[in-house]
């Protein structure tokens, strides 16, 4: 089964930190997604990568960045937290061939305090 | 544009009724169809999944799904549920050539004894 890791499952930062979620998938699927989860806001996608050094911005990219400089690693950082930015944050692969859905990982539930 | 509701926020069934839950898309085309369940705290797992061929699909953990291109629904059902049921369920939708995902909002389910 291919696993989707996130380092930590909770964090508590404070407001004006730089934070790094980390997110690495072990069967080499070459896109990986950074979702937050909000109540009654179901997933909202942030940033996407197709490839290394790749990305593409979501629906919600504002106040966040990512990086992947190798392919089973995928990172989301919030250049300066702020506390809107609370929320659980899902990590997805998906590999093109066969079609399988994504992958997520346990999430991490940030608190911005 | 496309969009993907989930009309119920919350529903409660009793242990070993039958579930229907409820899903509709905005699509000219044929998308591709997704159920996810979320336990509490944890990441999203694949229910089941449609690409093409038999409208009826058949998941894990005795769901299943009936695509309905007429009415644009792919409603989740299943048959006798257990209390082990009770997370919540989103449904996600693929659309076109592109690997993002919009996800409903979610269904909370609860179970009662």
């Amino acid at each position: 089964d291919v696993k989707v890791t996130q380092s930590s499952r909770y964090l508590v930062k404070r407001t004006g930190e730089k934070v790094f979620l980390e997110c690495v998938q072990d069967m080499d699927h070459e896109n990986m997604f950074w979702y937050r989860q909000d109540p009654g806001l179901g997933l909202r996608l942030i940033y996407f990568s197709y490839d290394v050094k790749m990305k593409e911005k979501g629906d919600i990219p504002e106040g966040y960045s990512v990086s992947r400089e190798k392919k089973e690693r995928f990172s989301l950082i919030l250049e300066s937290a702020s506390t809107n930015q609370t929320s659980m944050y899902l990590c997805a692969s998906y590999r093109v061939a066969g079609r399988s859905g994504y992958t997520f990982g346990s999430g991490t539930r940030l608190t911005v305090v | 544009a496309q969009s993907v509701t989930q009309p119920d926020i919350h529903i409660t069934v009793s242990e070993g009724a039958s579930l229907e839950l409820r899903c509709n898309y905005s699509y000219g085309a044929t998308p591709y169809l997704f159920w996810y369940v979320q336990s509490p705290g944890q990441g999203l797992q694949l229910l089941l999944k449609y690409f093409s061929g038999d409208t009826l699909v058949q998941g894990i953990k005795g769901f299943e799904a009936e695509f309905k291109r007429s009415q644009s629904s792919f409603n989740l059902r299943k048959p006798s549920v257990h209390w082990s049921d009770a997370a919540e369920y989103f449904c996600a939708v693929g659309f076109g050539g592109t690997y993002k995902y919009i996800f409903g909002t979610g269904t909370r389910l609860k179970v009662l004894a």
